[in-house]
């Protein structure tokens, strides 16, 4: 399993784009990159999942180099309600295949 | 979207009671579940995975009689914390994931369990 190092915490303002970038630099061939949003006392949720290049949704963006040996999550003009660990999780896409949680970011948006 | 619906979200109960908590997919099949537990401030880490139709596997450090997994059908996955004491008080999560390729895991609430 590909080990994951992120920032411990970040601090932000309403509005402004944060950016977490996450090593993964033993990511297998196989491996997909998947960030997870989690609020105190709730489990964690999708936010968004790519193999490579850029991938972007309603509510971030992922950046992979060609190396794949980082990503970078991007979520744009953010709010308040942003506030949460963001975590980034490296592993093969197959029903069965468990992912190991690494420490994650802690995110604090100010107003 | 996949929803994973853990039950209770919160119990406490007295020490050497047994408690059980129960995972369910709502709107798709899980032939594997996982479960994980958090302490305050900490990362999620990973108990075991459960299985349908066999026996869970076990992470290194967890103890497999203490913790009772059941995955008896496609939707259900049960972990039960036997003779619990206070230091097993903490967040337990589920989830699961669809058996379609690039399915993300989905996640249940949590259960708070607090052993007085």
């Amino acid at each position: 399993l590909a080990k994951t190092t992120q920032p411990i915490s970040m601090d932000s303002y309403e509005g402004q784009e944060v950016n977490i970038t996450c090593s993964h630099n033993n990511i297998a061939t196989n491996d997909y990159i998947t960030w997870y949003q989690q609020f105190p006392s709730q489990g964690p949720r999708f936010i968004i999942q790519g193999y490579k290049t850029k991938v972007t949704n309603e509510v971030a963006s992922l950046f992979i180099p060609a190396d794949r040996k980082s990503s970078t999550l991007s979520l744009p003009r953010v709010s308040l309600s942003d506030t949460a660990v963001y975590y980034c999780l490296v592993g093969k896409e197959a029903a069965g295949n468990k992912l190991t949680f690494g420490g994650g970011t802690r995110v604090l948006v100010k107003p | 979207g996949a929803v994973v619906s853990q039950h209770p979200s919160r119990v406490i109960c007295k020490s050497g009671t047994s408690v059980k908590i129960e995972c369910r997919s709502l709107d798709f099949q899980a032939t594997t579940m996982f479960w994980y537990r958090q302490f305050p401030k900490q990362s999620l880490m990973l108990m075991a995975t459960s299985n349908e139709g066999s026996k869970a596997t076990y992470e290194q450090g967890v103890e497999k009689d203490k913790f009772l997994i059941n995955h008896a059908s496609l939707t259900l996955s049960t972990l039960t914390v036997t003779s619990a004491h206070p230091e097993d008080s903490s967040f337990y999560i589920c989830s699961a994931r669809s058996d379609s390729h690039n399915s993300p895991l989905h996640f249940g609430n949590g259960t708070r369990l607090t052993v007085t």
